[in-house]
């Protein structure tokens, strides 16, 4: 079964942090995405990753950056946290060509910034 | 960025009851997914379609692409209550982006 983990279930942050929320996959898939989740909102794009080193702006990109430095992990970072990215964060994977419309996602990250 | 028109945004039903969903858009798709997340959990993918008027089913859950490839259908039945979640539907675009719904929050009454 594939497996994508998020390193954090729940996170709980200060206005103005740093923060840093990474994703693993181990099917080594070549796609990897960012969504937030809010509701009645649905899943909206952040960032998304098609190869090592390389990433697409989304939906939403405003007040995100992401890092792919290997193939299997796919970093979202809030530079400056603020309140109103108070949201769940979900990870995804998924292959390239043929499937690659199946996404596997994490468990999600529910953050508050304080 | 554009998303589909999911309905009815939440829906409180019986146990045993059967449950219908749609999503449409003012795009033609080429495939139609259609995803549940659990309480507490990612989303997970429950049926793909590929072609117009294709008819699916996965167990009691039966999906359909429409036929003017803008909608797509979810239909459950006999809900019983591991069935409660969010349910999305997705299109994938002309340039292989997904697009997404809002999701339906399935409640069953107890």
């Amino acid at each position: 079964d594939v497996k994508v983990t998020q390193s954090s279930r729940y996170l709980v942050k200060r206005t103005g942090e740093k923060v840093f929320l990474e994703c693993v996959q181990d099917m080594d898939h070549e796609n990897m995405f960012w969504y937030r989740q809010d509701p009645g909102l649905g899943l909206r794009l952040i960032y998304f990753s098609y190869d090592v080193k390389m990433k697409e702006k989304g939906d939403i990109p405003e007040g995100y950056s992401v890092s792919r430095e290997k193939k299997e992990r796919f970093s979202l970072i809030l530079e400056s946290a603020s309140t109103n990215q108070t949201s769940m964060y979900l990870c995804a994977s998924s292959v390239t060509g043929a499937g690659n419309e199946k996404l596997f996602f994490g468990s999600g990250t529910q953050l508050s910034v304080l | 960025g554009q998303q589909l028109n999911q309905s009815p945004q939440s829906m409180f039903i019986q146990e045993g009851e059967d449950v219908s969903m749609n999503c449409t858009s003012s795009s033609i798709f080429n495939t139609w997914l259609w995803y549940k997340q659990d309480p507490g959990e990612g989303p997970v993918l429950l049926i793909a379609l590929y072609k117009a008027g294709e008819l699916t089913s996965n167990g009691r859950l039966t999906a359909q692409f429409g036929t003017t490839r803008k909608d797509s259908f979810l239909n459950i039945s006999a809900s019983i209550p591991s069935d409660v979640g969010i349910y999305f539907c997705a299109g994938l675009d002309s340039n292989y982006q997904l697009i997404w719904g809002a999701g339906t929050k399935l409640i069953i009454k107890p």
